[in-house]
């Protein structure tokens, strides 16, 4: 059975670094078809792309938010990390990773989310 | 970076009905856009991929056309648990979420 899990802090600090872990089974970070995203949804408002990693380490960002964002993994560990630098109150969300299927560029598993609330 | 644009935002449909939903690209994006649905506290669930292949479980009623820059998501005969929020995907290049349409109970 293919699952993703997000694991980090459920709240965090202005100004603060967010770092998300996605912990995968039932498939192998360094499958040459598959790869891992991160997505987020704010409150009230649309999902948004975050960023990927594939197998082959390739790696993209969303434009607008590239300079605060890193993504890395541990094929070891199975786990894809995502970090978030100089966190605000608008990045409060629910954090999802997302199994790419690199055939059709489709999120075909979901994990389940993790919600994060930036707050003083 | 390419946009996607929903329409409409939201609307009201009854059990039974035929809903469509529309997605504009601002560039082509060839065949490279994926349908999903979201309800509320749960995860998004894939329904259909590059365009107009329905994923694996997804129930027939749910269709998906179109190609370069606009396409279409078709729900045949709406059903109770079909009521949320549908969004658009594109993969040609890097990844974006389109803003969403809401399918509410009329």
């Amino acid at each position: 059975q293919v699952t993703l899990k997000e694991s980090g802090p459920v709240v965090v600090k202005p100004t603060e670094t967010l770092t998300l872990t996605c912990t995968v089974s039932g498939f192998s970070l360094s499958n040459s078809r598959l790869g891992v995203s991160w997505i987020r949804q704010p409150p009230g408002t649309a999902l948004e792309w975050l960023a990927q990693i594939l197998s082959n380490d390739e790696k993209a960002y969303n434009a607008s938010l590239k300079s605060r964002l890193t993504i890395s993994q541990d094929t070891s560990k199975s786990q894809v990390v995502l970090t978030m630098t100089n966190l605000d109150p608008v990045d409060t969300a629910t954090y999802y990773c997302a199994r790419i299927f690199k055939g059709s560029g489709a999120l075909d598993i979901w994990g389940q989310g993790t919600t994060v609330a930036v707050s003083s | 970076d390419i946009q996607l644009t929903q329409s409409p935002s939201s609307l009201s449909a009854s059990i039974g009905d035929i809903v469509t939903i529309t997605c504009r690209a601002s560039q082509s994006i060839s065949s490279h856009l994926n349908w999903y649905q979201k309800k509320p506290g749960r995860a998004p669930k894939l329904l259909i991929y590059t365009s107009s292949n329905l994923q694996s479980g997804v129930p027939s009623r749910f269709s998906g056309s179109g190609s370069g820059t606009n396409f279409t998501l078709t729900i045949s005969s709406l059903q109770p648990e079909d009521f949320a929020t549908y969004y658009c995907q594109q993969s040609y290049r890097v990844f974006t979420f389109g803003g969403g349409t809401k399918v509410e109970i009329k």
